[in-house]
């Protein structure tokens, strides 16, 4: 049983459409979190989320915002994208424990053109 | 989050012990020390974590210095599915970790 996972795994679109990808972990995690890896394989953290609390980096762009249904979800959306976008983007959870580990999807590559 | 500093990358010999070292000079009393290592086209995976004491566990071995102002991840055997990305994280919240460009361990048969 995949622990978390992600569609699509490949998302080709045009500039300024809006998109989004989901992410489901069977965990049983509270905390669910996305990251960003750029074309030079950088990983940022985007969004930290549980039911009590979002965490947004700073330099996120409002453009981009999570959507949790339920404990067990946390997809993205993006609205307007830009080319600067086209990157893989990987959902993870963990419990709410300051120093679990984190689990990490597949990863779902985007590119914008 | 204090910063760290790894290697660019390594090479190892297939079933030899794999050293990988990471600097954090500026670490503070409650942050601890993750390892996580990405293989190719996959998401991270997580490895160990510490904060004083040496840690083992199925995976691989972490060293800290007395001083915690480096560490060192020991994999006792390389094998050519541990060629990965190895990245060396400080947190006081597991919950945001801030990967750096972590080192490229290599493999060969």
């Amino acid at each position: 049983d995949t622990a978390v996972s992600q569609t699509p795994k490949y998302l080709v679109t045009q500039m300024g459409n809006d998109k989004s990808i989901k992410c489901e972990q069977n965990l049983g995690h509270d905390t669910m979190y996305w990251y960003k890896q750029d074309s030079k394989k950088f990983l940022k953290i985007m969004f930290s989320y549980n039911n009590k609390e979002l965490i947004i980096n700073e330099t996120v762009p409002n453009r981009f915002s999570p959507k949790s249904p339920d404990k067990a979800h946390l997809n993205l959306h993006i609205n307007s994208l830009e080319l600067g976008d086209s990157a893989v983007y990987f959902c993870a959870s963990s419990r709410w424990d300051s120093y679990n580990e984190q689990f990490f999807g597949p990863g779902t590559r985007l590119t914008v053109l | 989050d204090a910063k760290t500093t790894q290697p660019n990358s390594m090479e190892s010999n297939e079933e030899e012990p794999v050293h990988l070292p990471c600097n954090h000079s500026t670490i503070s009393g409650t942050d601890y020390i993750h390892w996580y290592r990405q293989l190719p086209s996959q998401g991270p995976e997580y490895v160990i974590h510490g904060l004083t004491s040496n840690v083992n566990n199925r995976m691989a071995s972490l060293a800290i210095a007395e001083d915690r102002k480096s560490s060192t991840l020991i994999l006792h055997r390389a094998t050519l599915r541990d060629a990965a990305v190895y990245y060396c994280i400080l947190t006081q919240s597991g919950n945001m970790l801030t990967f750096g460009g972590g080192t490229r361990l290599m493999v060969k048969p």
